[in-house]
């Protein structure tokens, strides 16, 4: 499976926007990017997903490099309620059933400063 | 108008008993799954079920197993339960395989 490198941690200010990255070198062209969160003591929430185009929605915004290496999740505007621990997912389509479920990693803890 | 719901939310229970997690979803999705997160807080995938059949099963013990009733429903029962089986639970459900995952609020089980 593709794996993928995040911060362990990271700080922004209240009302800041907050850029999120990701590494995923050894991507391949079929895997696609996923993001979750888990805020604190609830289960993990989708935010958003991309293939190769950059993707925005009502929660964030995923910013794909032109090799698709990396990846970066953009909250435009933190609010504390968005402090919680950010999963970068690869989930390639492709590969059989087994390729359809969700490998978490540590993520990177998000931390909100009022 | 909840999406994911479980029952219950905290369990107690003694090694060697017997129990059960139910999960429920009214998003009128065709699969739903069962995940493990530890104490380390890693999460990990159990089982997924779609149109009741079971398509992904990860080397968990046989002591785990999941039971479908009907689409939206996947209940967790556990036999023997062991002092490493303590963890939190989540279910979650998904339209079809590959489509994003709604999850519950979780079940956290303590084994004593």
């Amino acid at each position: 499976d593709a794996k993928t490198t995040q911060p362990n941690s990271m700080e922004s200010n209240e009302e800041e926007p907050v850029h999120l990255p990701c590494n995923h070198s050894t991507i391949s062209g079929t895997d696609y990017i996923h993001w979750y969160r888990q805020l604190p003591s609830q289960g993990p929430e989708y935010v958003i997903h991309g293939l190769t185009s950059n993707v925005n929605n009502r929660m964030a915004s995923l910013a794909i490099a032109e090799d698709r290496k990396s990846s970066t999740l953009i909250l435009h505007r933190a609010t504390l309620r968005d402090a919680a621990v950010y999963y970068c997912i690869l989930r390639n389509a492709y590969s059989g059933a087994g390729s359809y479920q969700l490998t978490f990693g540590k993520g990177t803890k998000l931390s909100v400063i009022p | 108008d909840t999406a994911v719901s479980q029952t219950p939310k905290y369990l107690v229970t003694q090694m060697g008993n017997d129990k059960s997690i139910k999960c429920e979803q009214n998003l009128g999705h065709d699969t739903m799954y069962w995940y493990k997160q530890d104490s380390k807080k890693f999460l990990k995938i159990m089982f997924s079920y779609n149109n009741k059949e079971l398509i992904i099963n990860e080397t968990v013990p046989n002591r785990f197993s999941p039971k479908s009733p009907d689409k939206a429903h996947l209940n967790l029962h556990i036999n023997s339960l062991e002092l490493g089986d303590s963890a939190v639970y989540f279910c979650a459900s998904s339209q079809d395989l590959g489509y994003e995952q709604y999850f519950g609020p979780g079940t956290r089980l303590t084994v004593t």
